[in-house]
């Protein structure tokens, strides 16, 4: 299995602002995904980047892959106090086995 | 409307009590899967199914138990819980492997 590994831990901005999360893995991919989690509750797929992709957009989210660096990268804009939440990146190693980091914990100030 | 429903939402139990927590989603996904998230750790994949009768260990199986008889269910059991399973407990469906798109509400466990 493959440990991603979020960073920061914990990122706290003001409305309005960008945030951006970064995320770094240990091994090969096939894809990596990104997630939120509103406090401990069910966690919402946001965005799947193939290992192939360089750049995906959806709506304010934007995801870069860099598989030289194993590292990802989510940014969200113009952030909102609803986007307050944890965020997971997650690695798919051409299998089942997949394995999610601890997290960033955002929190988007009004 | 498409979900993956979780029972219950939360266990108080005592050491050594057998019990179920319950997974049904109603997408006809092929692919089940079962996570433990505790702080600081993240979600850690407990077992994996691939199909009906078709099951297999993610990270951290010991002391855990599933079953695929039926595509819609993948039920997690715990023979002899222990304080160290405490946790809130996840459960995912997809369409394909690696896609996890759809999770459940969690199930907080707690064993004393």
């Amino acid at each position: 299995s493959q440990q991603g590994e979020e960073d920061p831990q914990a990122l706290s901005i003001q409305e309005g602002e960008n945030a951006t999360m970064n995320c770094s893995y240990k091994t090969s991919i096939n894809n990596l995904q990104w997630y939120r989690q509103n406090s401990g509750r069910g966690l919402v797929h946001l965005i799947l980047i193939r290992s192939n992709e360089r750049e995906k957009h959806s709506g304010r989210l934007r995801v870069t892959l860099d598989t030289s660096k194993k590292s990802s990268s989510l940014l969200i804009t113009a952030s909102r106090a609803a986007d307050t939440a944890s965020y997971f990146c997650a690695g798919d190693n051409y299998g089942q086995n997949f394995v999610f980091g601890p997290g960033t914990r955002l929190s988007v100030l009004p | 409307e498409a979900q993956v429903t979780q029972n219950p939402r939360y266990l108080i139990t005592v050491t050594g009590k057998k019990l179920t927590v319950t997974c049904s989603q109603n997408m006809n996904h092929e692919y089940m899967s079962w996570y433990r998230q505790d702080p600081g750790l993240g979600l850690r994949q407990i077992y994996y199914s691939m199909n009906v009768e078709v099951t297999d260990k993610g990270d951290v199986p010991e002391g855990y138990k599933v079953s695929r008889k039926e595509k819609r269910n993948f039920p997690l059991i715990l023979e002899s819980p222990s304080p160290n399973q405490t946790s809130l407990y996840f459960c995912a469906s997809s369409l394909s492997p690696g896609v996890w798109a759809f999770f459940g509400q969690g199930t907080r466990l707690t064993v004393v």
